[in-house]
Formats: C-alpha cells, structure tokens, sequence
C-alpha cells in the first residue's frame, strides 16, 4: 500500500539551500512529486521525477530519487521569503492514475 | 486563463446535513480528481472522474459522491455531514485521465468546509 513519510518543520535562512526529504514504501510508484502550498491556497506542482531518474534539477529546484532506500528529497537552492510553505510529497502507485498519496507535508519558514 | 474553480471557498454545515461542492476544470481538460484535506495532513484521494466515468475512489464512506457532467465540470457530495468531514476539499483537473506519463494535476484553492 501507499505510505508517504515526512518530517514536519525546516527553519532556513533567505538565501541559504533547504533540504526536505521524503520516503515512500510502495515500490510500484512510477512517478513521484513536489508539491507546494502556501496559506489558505491550493496546491502548486513544482517538479516530479520518474521512477527510472536518480536526479532532475530545474532552476533551482534539485530532487534526488534513491530508489532502493525509497527515499526522495527535494532541494531548492538560495531560498527565499516566497519559499515559505508547506511541501508535499505524493507518489502515483497507480499507472496512468489521477490517484496520489501525499505524505503529511514539511512546513518551510524562510528567516529574512 | 482561468484556473480550477471552486465553489464555495467556505461554507458551514451542522452534524446530519448535505454539501455540494462544485469545481470547474480548466479549459480542455477532462479528468477531474477530488481530494480531501484535513488540518495538518496531506490531500487524501476521494474521486477521480474522467469523461463522465469513475475511474478510481479512495477509501471514503458512500456518503461520498461525485458525478461530472458534459462540460466536464464536477460535484462532490457529502451526505449526513459528520464532525470529521471538516476539511479542505480540493478539485484538480487534468489533461488527461489514463495515459503512460505523470499525472500532472491542476489543484483548485479548495473549499473549506467547517462541520458544527
């Protein structure tokens, strides 16, 4: 089954990089997402990896897949204040699915 | 254009009522998924809908229902509202529904809906 993991809060200074991570358990999934929502908004995709990549980078944004260890990560580098936000992880255990299971989410506070 | 819309962004319900939820994808699109989200959680899958059809649901009670209609847009319903069902409900279109790629889904802003 589907079991999305997350640790809860990261505190980053503005400018500095921010390291959130994620595992996941089921083994099927062939897509895996970032997702980021800040207050009182829905959710904005920020990148997803397919589960044959070990790294994507786009602009700032770099994940990073171990799929043995089933763990993802997401970095953003030179954070800034609009990077405060709650970020997802979500998998799709189900090809060609609109069903994702979402981890719990890691609250981001960029300190100015 | 526009996004997803939803409507209505807050509503309040007592313990025992009805809800309709409503959502309108983005133009061209003609999956609809629903998701629930409570407070300190991640979105929870309800529905997907795709050409009018159900093409997955979660783990949710019959209380729960959808339906999409020719114009692609979508309904949720939520029946004999219970305490618990106070959450963040989510629409997401995408372009397609069953295809071999990422499911890269649209989210709405979301309903939020207070049950007392």
């Amino acid at each position: 089954g589907e079991d999305v993991e997350q640790s809860l809060f990261l505190s980053v200074r503005e400018g500095d990089s921010s390291v959130i991570n994620c595992t996941y358990t089921d083994s099927s999934s062939t897509y895996l997402y970032w997702y980021k929502q800040e207050p009182g908004a829905g959710l904005q995709l920020l990148t997803y990896i397919f589960s044959n990549m070990d790294m994507k980078q786009d602009q700032r944004l770099t994940v990073l897949l171990n799929k043995k260890d089933k763990h993802l990560s997401l970095r953003i580098a030179d954070t800034q204040t609009g990077d405060s936000a709650i970020y997802f992880c979500a998998e799709s255990p189900f090809y060609g699915n609109n069903r994702l299971a979402f981890g719990k989410g890691n609250q981001v506070v960029v300190i100015p | 254009d526009a996004g997803v819309t939803q409507s209505p962004t807050h509503l309040i319900k007592t313990r025992g009522q009805h809800v309709t939820l409503r959502c309108s994808p983005i133009s061209g699109h003609k999956s609809v998924s629903w998701y629930q989200q409570v407070l300190g959680q991640g979105p929870q899958f309800i529905f997907q809908y795709y050409e009018k059809e159900e093409r997955g649901r979660g783990n949710f009670p019959d209380r729960f229902s959808a339906r999409q209609f020719p114009n692609y847009s979508s309904e949720l319903n939520v029946n004999a509202l219970l305490l618990g069902d106070s959450a963040l409900y989510l629409c997401a279109s995408s372009l397609v529904g069953s295809i071999s790629g990422a499911n890269v889904l649209t989210f709405g802003a979301g309903s939020r809906l207070t049950v007392l």
